[in-house]
């Protein structure tokens, strides 16, 4: 059975650095794209970047280049979406998702990112 | 890269048919057949209802199809059921080998 579990919510403040997991199983993990959506409290899905863990080839959309990191540890089948400084507008869920194709066909169940001072 | 364009909201009785249309450009939906939509219900994450324009995942009701036309794809739900009632977000590869996805509609079953 294809899983995509993802880290706990977080809770942080203005400045700090984070990094939320994506572990996938059931499937092989460095044949398929993955990658993570923004949702912003009570608003839509904004496509964030995609990573291959077979050759951490990343894209990134223009809205968050430079924003974040993407990134990825094949060894452990697990996917990264990192921030080094975070923003009280950062505070949003955030999934990770399995691209087929062109379409994200397993999603994490989402890590509640919340920025607060 | 914006969004793209789709009808705040959609509503429809039960066991009517409704469609629900997302506009882009030639640099997005009209120059791909990748085209994908997702039904997400609150507190859930998104699930695949339809990818590369038409095709559904396995498990997926055939009361949902999907089109396109030009830069329009759009998403067609047959015999609306109250389950249905949900938002709706499509998404479409993008010339610069990323992917966006449209602002999302909300579907009331009336």
């Amino acid at each position: 059975e294809v899983q995509l579990v993802q880290s706990g919510a977080e809770v942080k403040k203005p400045g700090e650095s984070l990094k939320i997991s994506c572990k996938g199983s059931g499937y092989s993990f460095t044949s398929y794209w993955i990658g993570w959506v923004r949702q912003m409290p009570g608003k839509g899905l904004e496509w964030m970047g995609i990573i291959f863990p077979g050759d951490s080839d990343i894209r990134y959309s223009p809205s968050f280049q430079g924003q974040v990191t993407i990134s990825a540890d094949k060894s452990i089948s697990t996917a990264y979406l990192q921030w080094s400084s975070l923003k009280a507008s950062d505070t949003a869920m955030y999934y990770c998702a399995r691209l087929v194709g062109a379409g994200f066909d397993y999603w994490g169940q989402g890590t509640l990112v919340t920025v607060s001072s | 890269q914006s969004a793209l364009t789709q009808p705040a909201s959609v509503s429809g009785s039960p066991g009517q048919a409704i469609t629900i249309s997302c506009t882009g450009t030639s640099s997005d939906v009209g120059g791909y057949n990748y085209v994908s939509w997702y039904q997400q219900h609150p507190g859930k994450a998104p699930k695949l209802m339809i990818y590369d324009v038409s095709k559904r995942p396995s498990g997926v009701s055939n009361r949902f199809s999907g089109s396109k036309s030009g830069n329009t794809a759009s998403l067609t739900i047959s015999g609306l059921q109250a389950e249905d009632e949900a938002d709706y977000y499509c998404s479409s590869y993008t010339s610069s080998s990323t992917y966006v996805f449209g602002n999302g509609t909300k579907v009331t079953v009336l």
